[in-house]
């Protein structure tokens, strides 16, 4: 239990419906991230919220769109997904600032099935 | 670019020693982080690195040496429990993570 939690664990969808992420973390911290994680690949970063602002998205594709409305809370919202879009979805959380190193803190991730 | 090597698979035997290695070239350097991560759940931390030098928290130790790009971590005494991917990952100068695609560690009897 690392204090960061994620729901749903596994997730079915077609390429048409809408579906969202949740991610709650309950350590305190200032920042949090969506990672996609694929088969032999590194971890994706897919966007950062530092201090319930958006600071990055790497170029994620729209039909991705984050939510952060407060600084426990994060959600990844899914729509007209592709088959290629199907991956392990890890949630993290770490502090940053002048005195931290950001130590990240991963729930236990979504397993998503686009079909 | 940035760019962070790890082998993709390592086999080692239940009681022996591993060492699994990582370099990277990275725009600046503000510490080296090794995970391990099991099938199926969360990467886990395991050790920090920012100055050269070994780290030594029990059966695990992380070295590191920044005017080479380099870093490993030893595993002793080795236990099939350990059987694991270990994710190497690069704090650069925007305190941003960059990850390597990890090490998955297989533990024979």
């Amino acid at each position: 239990e690392t204090g960061v939690t994620q729901t749903p664990r596994h997730l079915v969808m077609g390429m048409t419906n809408k579906k969202s992420l949740k991610c709650e973390q309950h350590l305190g911290h200032n920042a949090m991230y969506w990672y996609k994680q694929s088969a032999k690949k590194p971890l994706e970063l897919m966007f950062v919220y530092s201090l319930e602002e958006r600071v990055e998205n790497n170029s994620v594709p729209s039909r991705f769109s984050p939510e952060c409305p407060n600084s426990s809370h994060l959600f990844l919202h899914l729509h007209t997904l592709q088959p290629e879009d199907s991956a392990l979805y890890l949630c993290a959380s770490s502090q940053v600032g002048p005195e931290a190193y950001n130590e990240q803190f991963f729930g236990p991730g979504t397993r998503l099935t686009v079909l | 670019g940035q760019n962070i090597d790890q082998p993709t698979e390592m086999t080692a035997t239940e009681g022996a020693i591993v060492q699994i290695n990582c370099t990277y070239q990275t725009s600046g350097f503000n510490g080296l982080f090794w995970y391990q991560q099991h099938a199926g759940e969360a990467p886990t931390f395991l050790s920090y690195n920012v100055l050269d030098g070994l780290e030594e928290k029990g059966r695990f130790s992380s070295f590191l040496s920044r005017s080479k790009g380099y870093s490993y971590l030893l595993l002793k005494e080795l236990q099939m429990k350990d059987s694991a991917s270990y994710l190497c990952a690069v704090v650069d100068s925007n305190y941003q993570l960059i990850w390597g695609a990890g090490t998955k560690l297989i533990i024979k009897p």
